[in-house]
């Protein structure tokens, strides 16, 4: 079947610090693979995206390659910021899916000042 | 960029009872809403797609009379839940897509938590 897995959290970090969140990913087919992140109190936002393989999405400092050879979309940020606390799901859309989408389970993190 | 609201934000409820909640797509008009169920450190599972004016299409293993939906206009999808019971308890998240976002992303709301006593 087709599932996401993503490190389990809370990830703390002190404010500057790198960040990596692990997401690997199951698919039939070749999925769009995405990153949402969820504020206190608010929706869930898409952070980024990628459609394809080798594609690399980024937005906010925040980047995710698509490596359909270790079927992966890990999250980075070189230096994180207080705000950027949150929780961040990562997650798969199958093209013929429609937009059902599939998320992982959601990792916390926690940034220090 | 487009909001989706949810109404309530969190309820309580009794045992036996049926609670109604709200999604609305602010500025767009959303021709597929999806409705999402999150328990505590889990994933969001997908609950069911609702096509406006057609009826809803729900997930394996998901109770379709006990989670009603209505998707009376563009704008607008409803997600009754019926009888309700302390299993029932949960975090629910809806989304949508617009007609001038098709193919892009989906829009989510805030949630609604949902307490069943």
């Amino acid at each position: 079947g087709n599932s996401v897995t993503q490190m389990e959290g809370p990830v703390t970090l002190s404010e500057e610090a790198f960040l990596t969140i692990n997401c690997t990913y199951t698919a039939t087919g070749y999925p769009s693979l995405f990153w949402y992140v969820q504020y206190p109190g608010e929706g869930l936002q898409l952070l980024l995206k990628a459609t394809k393989a080798d594609d690399k999405g980024s937005n906010k400092g925040f980047e995710a390659t698509y490596r359909k050879e270790t079927t992966s979309f890990h999250l980075e940020k070189g230096s994180v910021q207080v705000s950027d606390s949150a929780v961040y799901f990562c997650a798969l859309r199958l093209l013929t899916g429609g937009f059902k989408t599939i998320f992982g389970a959601g990792t916390r993190l926690f940034v220090k000042a | 960029g487009a909001v989706v609201s949810q109404h309530p934000s969190w309820v309580i409820c009794k045992s036996g009872t049926s609670v109604k909640i709200e999604c609305r797509s602010l500025d767009f008009q959303a021709t597929t809403m999806f409705w999402y169920r999150q328990f505590p450190k889990q994933s969001l599972m997908l609950m069911a797609t609702s096509n406006e004016g057609s009826k809803a299409t729900y997930e394996q293993g998901v109770e379709k009379d006990k989670f009603l939906i209505n998707h009376a206009s563009l704008t607008l999808s409803t997600l009754t839940v019926t009888s309700a019971h302390p299993e029932d308890s949960s975090f629910y998240i809806c989304s949508a897509v617009g007609q001038s976002y098709k193919g892009s992303e989906q829009f989510f709301g805030p949630g609604t938590r949902l307490t069943v006593l």
